[in-house]
């Protein structure tokens, strides 16, 4: 089934410590996203791909790096974590071809940082 | 900046009757509105969009939403609500910078009683 593959499903996380979330799509979109998800705040984006090899920062950038060497994935990483971190992670793909802008998400990551 | 509003952090409705989840939207230029939906431990899933053209818009599983230019308002609707349509509605606006950027409403959640 075509889609977006995010890992892990959930991991906890003592503070200080670096980690990477993984996110891998079969549909050849051209754009990538990560969003956070926090109770009464919604999503809010934290970086972005529109193809691979260009990354641009979101709403919440600080503490999160990503890269897009190809197109399927766009892995995103915390270099030292803290528990302001702890959230649900989603990654999102949209093709961005005139007219479709719909994005498809991923099931999500939730991270407990301690 | 773009932004949406979403009033209700929660609306309750009998199953069979109306319902509607309100948004409002703050974004220079012509809007791209979206609605997605999330059940529990699960990701974003796209309901409809308004993009141009007739200002009601039918998207998936029954629902439906208007689009009101004088009011900023995308307000989600379903004629004859059903226990499964209890979940996490989000409004959404599309950075209008060109990128397919959203943003993110915080977020109502639907709570259908039998």
């Amino acid at each position: 089934i075509a889609g977006i593959t995010q890992a892990p499903t959930s991991q906890i996380l003592a503070a200080g410590r670096r980690m990477t979330l993984r996110c891998t799509q079969d549909m050849r979109h051209n754009a990538m996203y990560w969003y956070r998800q926090d109770l009464g705040l919604g999503l809010r984006l934290i970086h972005y791909s529109n193809t691979a090899g260009t990354t641009g920062k979101g709403e919440v950038p600080d503490g999160y790096s990503v890269s897009r060497a190809n197109t399927d994935d766009f892995p995103l990483t915390l270099a030292s974590a803290v528990p302001s971190q702890t959230s649900v992670y989603f990654c999102a793909s949209s093709d961005l071809r005139p007219g479709a802008n719909v994005l498809t998400f991923g099931a999500g990551s939730r991270l407990t940082v301690l | 900046a773009q932004s949406v509003a979403q009033p209700e952090d929660q609306v309750n409705v009998a199953e069979g009757n109306p319902l509607t989840v309100k948004c409002t939207y703050s974004v220079s230029g012509n809007p791209y509105l979206f609605w997605y939906v999330q059940y529990p431990n699960r990701g974003l899933q796209f309901l409809l969009k308004y993009i141009t053209g007739d200002n009601l818009v039918k998207g998936s599983y029954g629902f439906e939403a208007e689009f009101n230019k004088s009011q900023t308002s995308f307000h989600l609707k379903k004629p004859s609500a059903l226990v499964s349509d209890s979940a996490l509605y989000f409004c959404a606006v599309r950075d209008p910078t060109g990128f397919q950027k959203l943003v993110f409403g915080t977020g109502t959640r639907l709570l259908v009683s039998p």
